[in-house]
């Protein structure tokens, strides 16, 4: 398996335009989490699934942010419109609970710079 | 929910020092705990783990300590390296759900 694979690697775009990251879990893991990591506030928890349905979204940000996972291999975090402060890195990461172990994997991250 | 609070957020250690990297976490139905190592650059990857019915685990330099009455954990790295400079993370799990908290990070550079 390749990993879990992000698209793209960098986005710059400009305020109040739409921005669509994606990625890909390793085939097999039902877990699937959607990170952000600024210098500020370290890495922080947006949303994360579990067998394609959403579990807790509590950190997404605000409304702008939305989350989908519409089949095992394939999610999507889409900011719309996006402002300055989205700039940061994001990060999708898969895992799959088995006998008390949850390691999470991580993909390569999307850095996101909104001017 | 859970809260994790990780010190230092910044360690700055002699080669061949150990460095010493301190996490406590709320919820005490967490039960398992990883830690991550950040390169510059790259994404976090699992370097070593504990479980709650465990004290303390060792890999090689790397050690880890749980405390789950005091609801607390450590990373130690004996021997530093400079290749063991990198932001440290430390996370916790509870079993339900399956959610992964992260601390705030451990920025480690390692002088030669």
């Amino acid at each position: 398996d390749a990993g879990v694979i992000q698209s793209p690697r960098h986005e710059v775009t400009e305020m109040g335009q739409e921005v669509t990251l994606r990625c890909k879990p390793i085939s097999g893991h039902d877990y699937l989490f959607w990170y952000r990591q600024t210098m500020m506030r370290g890495l922080e928890l947006l949303i994360y699934f579990n067998n394609n349905v959403p579990i807790d979204d509590s950190g997404m940000p605000e409304d702008r942010f939305s989350a989908k996972m519409p089949n095992a291999s394939f999610s999507t975090l889409k900011i719309q419109p996006s402002e300055p402060r989205d700039s940061a890195v994001y990060f999708c990461a898969s895992s799959s609970w088995t006998v008390g172990i949850a390691e999470a994997f991580f993909g390569q991250g999307t850095r996101l710079t909104v001017v | 929910g859970e809260n994790v609070e990780q010190h230092p957020s910044t360690l700055s250690v002699q080669e061949g020092d150990s460095a010493v990297i301190k996490c406590t976490y709320s919820d005490s139905a967490s039960n398992y705990f990883p830690w991550y190592k950040q390169e510059l650059g790259k994404r976090p990857q699992l370097i070593i783990d504990i479980r709650s019915n465990v004290g303390e685990k060792k890999d090689q330099r790397i050690a880890v300590t749980l405390n789950k009455t005091a609801k607390h954990f450590s990373l130690h790295i004996t021997e530093t390296q400079p290749e063991d400079s990198a932001v440290y993370f430390c996370a916790a799990l509870k079993a339900a759900g399956n959610k992964l908290t992260f601390g705030g990070g451990t920025r480690v550079l390692v002088k030669p």
